[in-house]
Formats: structure tokens, C-alpha cells, sequence
């Protein structure tokens, strides 16, 4: 499978600042994915990162407060933008040959918002 | 709509116990369902499929079977190790819900030695 890194892997950072996390993939991968787990908590969806175009956000989230680029079928990142306290969770990158497939994770990006 | 129930955790055993997490599921279609694992500090990773009613998916002495007549793809383990010490995430993807991964709440699995 494919192997896929996110950088950095944790963060402190403070409240009303913005923080980009990147997912870097070893091969061409046709759909990547990024979602949110809450402390304790299960994953989130948070959008689908489309190569060349914008990305496709599930309910509750918005492109303002989490813009997502993808440049190529290899590398995508995510923006936490105006971070508050409450957007302390890890992040993590998901990656999938095709629709039908299996998705594949990175370690995640922890984050902590003071 | 589609979703996902596990057994609420922690589950604490002792090593070489017998280990079940129930999972049972509600889709619409024909879902494809997963075992993800996460290690304490690490992402997930897939630890076993099944992709249609009776199939058995293994890996790591894990086992889970697709049994489409009562929803359900528990997980099963003949004799647990320290190491299996973990969070177990029951998953399905549903390809007329554009593929999207649904997962449970997760299972937090503490093996005593």
C-alpha cells in the first residue's frame, strides 16, 4: 500500500492563527481525504481534496475555515484557519487507489490550540 | 442512512483471553466493511475487509465475517497479546453512498500480561 507522511505531526499553536498540514504520498493515488478526531473520539469527514479543482466539504464544514489544495494525484494539504481551542483534535490524510477501495491513513497531525 | 455500532469500550482482558468486539451495521446497498486498528500515537490501518455477505477477511490472527442476515462483522481474536493493545474502528464504505467511509465510535482494547 501506499505510504503517505503528514507533516508536522503535532503543533501548539495559538488561538487566531492559521496552520497548513501536508500529505505527501509515495504514488499516484485517485482520491484523497482528510478528517478530524476529536479527543476520544471516532473520525469525522471533514472533505474530499480533488486534484485541480476545489474540494467537495462535508456538512459542518466550510472552505473558509478549512481551504484545501490538491496541485497532484500525490500531495494535498489542509488549512486550519482563525484556530480556537476547540479545533484542537488530529488530523489525518486518507488515501484510496479508487472509489471501491480501502482507504489508506497517515499518522495524523496533532493539534493543540492555546 | 448508513451507520456503524460497536461495543462500547474499554474491553480489558488478560493476555491470551478470547476476544470478541461487536459490530453490527445499517446500509442501504451492499457495503463493503473494515477493521481499522489504531495504535496508541499512530493513524489507522486497515487490519482486515470483506467485501460481500459471507466473506471472511483475516490478518494478525484476527478474523471477522461479513454476515449480511444479521447486519453484523464482529471481530474475533482466539488469543490476545499485549501488543493487540489498541483502538479498534468498525468501518463500511457503501458504493451507492459514493464510497464514503462510515466508521463506528471505536473500541479501546486494553491487554493485561
Amino acid at each position: 500500500s501506499a505510504v503517505i507522511s503528514q507533516k508536522p505531526s503535532r503543533d501548539i499553536c495559538q488561538r487566531g492563527t492559521s496552520l497548513t498540514i501536508q500529505c505527501q504520498v509515495d504514488s499516484q493515488v485517485t482520491m484523497m481525504f482528510w478528517y478530524r478526531q476529536q479527543p476520544g473520539q471516532s473520525l469525522t469527514l471533514i472533505a474530499t481534496a480533488n486534484q485541480g479543482s476545489e474540494a467537495t466539504y462535508e456538512s459542518g464544514f466550510v472552505i473558509d475555515k478549512f481551504p484545501i489544495s490538491r496541485p497532484n494525484l500525490t500531495f494535498s494539504t489542509l488549512t486550519v484557519s482563525n484556530m480556537s481551542p476547540e479545533d484542537s483534535s488530529i488530523y489525518l490524510c486518507s488515501v484510496a487507489q479508487a472509489s471501491n477501495q480501502p482507504q489508506h491513513f497517515g499518522d495524523g497531525t496533532r493539534l493543540s490550540i492555546l | 442512512g448508513n451507520s456503524v455500532t460497536q461495543m462500547e469500550g474499554p474491553v480489558t482482558l488478560s493476555e491470551e483471553a478470547f476476544l470478541t468486539i461487536n459490530c453490527t451495521y445499517t446500509a442501504t446497498g451492499y457495503p463493503s466493511l473494515f477493521w481499522y486498528v489504531q495504535y496508541p500515537g499512530e493513524g489507522l490501518q486497515l487490519l482486515l475487509k470483506a467485501t460481500k455477505a459471507d466473506d471472511k477477511g483475516s490478518n494478525k490472527g484476527f478474523e471477522a465475517t461479513y454476515r449480511k442476515e444479521t447486519t453484523s462483522f464482529h471481530l474475533e481474536k482466539g488469543s490476545v497479546q499485549v501488543s493487540d493493545s489498541a483502538v479498534y474502528f468498525c468501518a463500511l464504505s457503501d458504493r451507492s453512498r459514493d464510497d464514503k467511509i462510515i466508521f463506528g465510535k471505536g473500541t479501546r482494547l486494553h491487554i493485561l500480561p
